[in-house]
């Protein structure tokens, strides 16, 4: 799977909207784009994914460049709850078994 | 959705001692599991995957006689660390796949991991 690039920390107030940016230049056309979240002592969560259209859940939304190089994670009002290590990954169409390689993700802080 | 439940969330062990970490898909069948290890503000890094009924595959650098994972049934794979040392002491977390969920354009799920502190 394509490797993918994302800024160390960020930080965000509460209740403001989080945009959490992730490069991938490599991206294959069967690449998915996946978000996954850990925060503190926890296993990673599983948030959004998509192909090339945006994505909206219950969670997030999913914002995909037109050339698929680059996406970006929206949290449209951050809380505390939300401070965590935000992970991109690329997990191709043809990846059967599941294993996913986890770079080292954008730590997200949230201030009152 | 799925479910991992992965026990115990935490132990502490002396020196030596083996310690057995479990990981359980409750709503549906694992057919491939995968063990990570997580140090303090680092990434995971994956440790091995497991298939059922077959022999785990090892990532470069992991010792499998230390690290000896079990894999006989579709819904349990357990991880034991032989012989602790205060190094092995980490955040062991698994995952659980199936034919389903593996593809990749499905969501995995992870359990909440073991916090072990080898003294």
């Amino acid at each position: 799977d394509a490797k993918t690039t994302q800024p160390n920390s960020m930080e965000s107030n509460e209740e403001e909207p989080v945009h959490l940016p992730c490069n991938h230049s490599t991206i294959s056309g069967t690449d998915y784009i996946h978000w996954y979240r850990q925060l503190p002592s926890q296993g990673p969560e599983y948030v959004i994914h998509g192909l090339t259209s945006n994505v909206n859940n219950r969670m997030a939304s999913l914002a995909i460049a037109e050339d698929r190089k680059s996406s970006t994670l929206i949290l449209h009002r951050a809380t505390l709850r939300d401070a965590a290590v935000y992970y991109c990954i690329l997990r191709n169409i043809y990846n059967q078994g599941g294993k996913l390689i986890f770079g080292q993700g954008t730590e997200l802080s949230v201030k009152p | 959705g799925a479910v991992v439940s992965q026990h115990p969330s935490w132990v502490i062990c002396k020196s030596g001692t083996s310690v057995k970490i479990e990981c359980r898909s409750l709503d549906f069948q694992a057919t491939t599991m995968f063990w990570y290890r997580q140090f303090p503000k680092q990434s995971l890094m994956l440790m091995a995957t497991s298939n059922e009924g077959s022999k785990a595959t090892y990532e470069q650098g992991v010792e499998k006689d230390k690290f000896l994972i079990n894999h006989a049934s579709l819904t349990l794979s357990t991880l034991t660390v032989t012989s602790a040392h205060p190094e092995d002491s980490s955040f062991y977390i698994c995952s659980a796949s199936s034919p389903v969920y593996g593809q990749g354009n499905s969501p995995l799920h992870f359990g909440n991991g073991t916090r072990l502190t080898v003294t």
